[in-house]
């Protein structure tokens, strides 16, 4: 089975910019959820969709959205990108009907803000 | 607040010792609870689930969960430089959570 795969895996923007990633889950699973790691904050949640729609979400601003279609593929948005978005940006899918099952994580887009 | 604990580190054992890794929780009705290992520059790799309290191992690992204490720990025997990384806890709570609560994870280096 395939893994959680995103693009791109780098991507290098200028402030002010926006930027869009993607992320398809593993086959079968419906919950996907963001994330962004850097190293003075750790694992920071930003959202989370299932079945099309945001379930959950995390305290970022409005700069930060996403969006999930109905083969539960996910894209997330940054809008006029500041220094302070520079971060692994990862995304994760879970499965099961199960609430608490765990989740599986892609190898995530390494955002650079220059 | 939920709040999930780990020790920053760096946690550093020599090759072949046990490493005992520690994480601790807030939210008593916390129900689930996973490790997670992440090598520099990758994304976090599941590598324990635990569910009940007591011990489940597999291969050299082994997850310790005591509810009563809030309390889950990792144990890696035989370490191997191979397992030098950082190792993030991850607890669900119960009553609708769908999103798991991180640690912000503890360093892990083994030396020959």
């Amino acid at each position: 089975k395939a893994g959680v795969t995103q693009t791109p895996r780098y991507l290098i923007k200028t402030r002010g910019q926006q930027v869009t990633l993607s992320c398809s889950p593993i086959s079968g699973h419906r919950s996907v959820s963001w994330y962004q790691q850097t190293p003075g904050q750790g694992l920071q949640f930003l959202f989370e969709y299932f079945s099309e729609t945001q379930r959950n979400k995390g305290n970022f601003p409005g700069r930060f959205s996403g969006r999930q279609f109905s083969n539960s593929r996910s894209e997330m948005n940054v809008s006029t990108l500041e220094l302070g978005d520079s971060a692994l940006y990862l995304c994760a899918s879970k499965g099961g009907q199960a609430e608490n099952s765990p989740l599986h994580f892609g190898n995530g887009t390494r955002l650079t803000v220059t | 607040q939920k709040e999930v604990e780990q020790n920053s580190g760096p946690l550093s054992v020599p090759e072949g010792a046990i490493a005992s890794l520690n994480c601790t929780y807030s939210d008593r009705v916390s129900q689930s609870f996973f490790w997670y290992r992440q090598y520099s520059g990758k994304s976090p790799e599941l590598i324990m689930s635990i569910y009940s309290n007591g011990d489940k191992e597999d291969g050299r690992f082994t997850a310790q969960l005591n509810k009563a204490s809030q309390y889950v720990s990792l144990l890696i025997r035989d370490s191997q430089p191979s397992d030098s990384a950082t190792y993030l806890c991850a607890v669900y709570a119960s009553g609708g959570s769908y999103i798991p609560t991180f640690g912000r994870g503890t360093s892990l280096i083994v030396h020959p």
